[in-house]
């Protein structure tokens, strides 16, 4: 079955780490997408990309950093300069040609202990 | 950014229709209106989209306002489980050429409660 995953569900982090946050599709996408959501708030959009090779800040990509060498992979980066990592992450993709809808992973719940 | 606009929350009964406004004053000519929703501890699922005209599937009916300003999600009848945080976004038209902005941005939707 076609979809997208993120992995790990539950990921924590000692202070200073750096951790990378797995997103993966087979639907064939074009773009992907990482949002982090803090508790009773909106999605807010860290970084995106439209095609291999090259991706575009979002509105809050300080402290992140991603990655998209292949077409069905965005892995994520939470840097240890990111001063307040705990979040919901979301991933999302979707064909860029149509109107077609986004798929989004089921998230991973990042802690930092 | 074009940006919509909807209410924080709103409370319905099982069994009764609901609908959940939106407004994008802003919108362009060439945006599509797209709504998801997001049950709790979940990724945010897709329910239905439009351009112009009004929408129906199995999950929803999607109203258009003729200036576009505003569009409608019509649940038909609310269910337990339609209780979740609902989305209006702003798809903006593909740009096939290398560097083109095609943010996908979501504000804070609405709560949608449903009363048994």
């Amino acid at each position: 079955d076609g979809g997208i995953t993120q992995s790990p569900k539950y990921l924590f982090r000692k202070e200073g780490q750096n951790v990378t946050l797995s997103c993966e599709q087979n639907l064939n996408h074009d773009a992907m997408y990482w949002y982090r959501q803090d508790p009773g708030q909106g999605l807010r959009l860290i970084y995106y990309s439209q095609i291999v090779n090259d991706f575009q800040k979002g509105d809050i990509a300080e402290g992140y950093s991603v990655s998209r060498e292949k077409k069905e992979s965005f892995p994520l980066t939470v840097t240890s300069a990111q001063k307040n990592p705990t979040a919901f992450y979301l991933c999302a993709s979707y064909h860029r040609v149509g109107s077609t809808e986004a798929f989004f992973g089921q998230g991973t719940r990042l802690t930092v202990v | 950014d074009a940006k919509t606009t909807q209410p924080n929350s709103m409370e319905s009964n099982e069994e009764e229709p609901v609908h959940l406004p939106c407004n994008h004053s802003t919108i362009s000519g060439t945006d599509y209106i797209h709504w998801y929703r997001q049950l709790p501890s979940q990724g945010p699922e897709y329910v239905i989209h439009g351009l112009t005209s009004n929408v129906n599937n199995r999950m929803a009916s999607l109203a258009i306002a003729e200036d576009r300003k505003s569009s409608t999600l019509i649940l038909h009848r609310a269910t337990l489980r339609d209780a979740a945080v609902y989305y209006c976004i702003l798809r903006p038209p593909t740009r096939i050429t290398q560097g083109g902005s095609e943010k996908l941005v979501f504000g804070k939707g609405t709560k949608l409660t449903v009363n048994p």
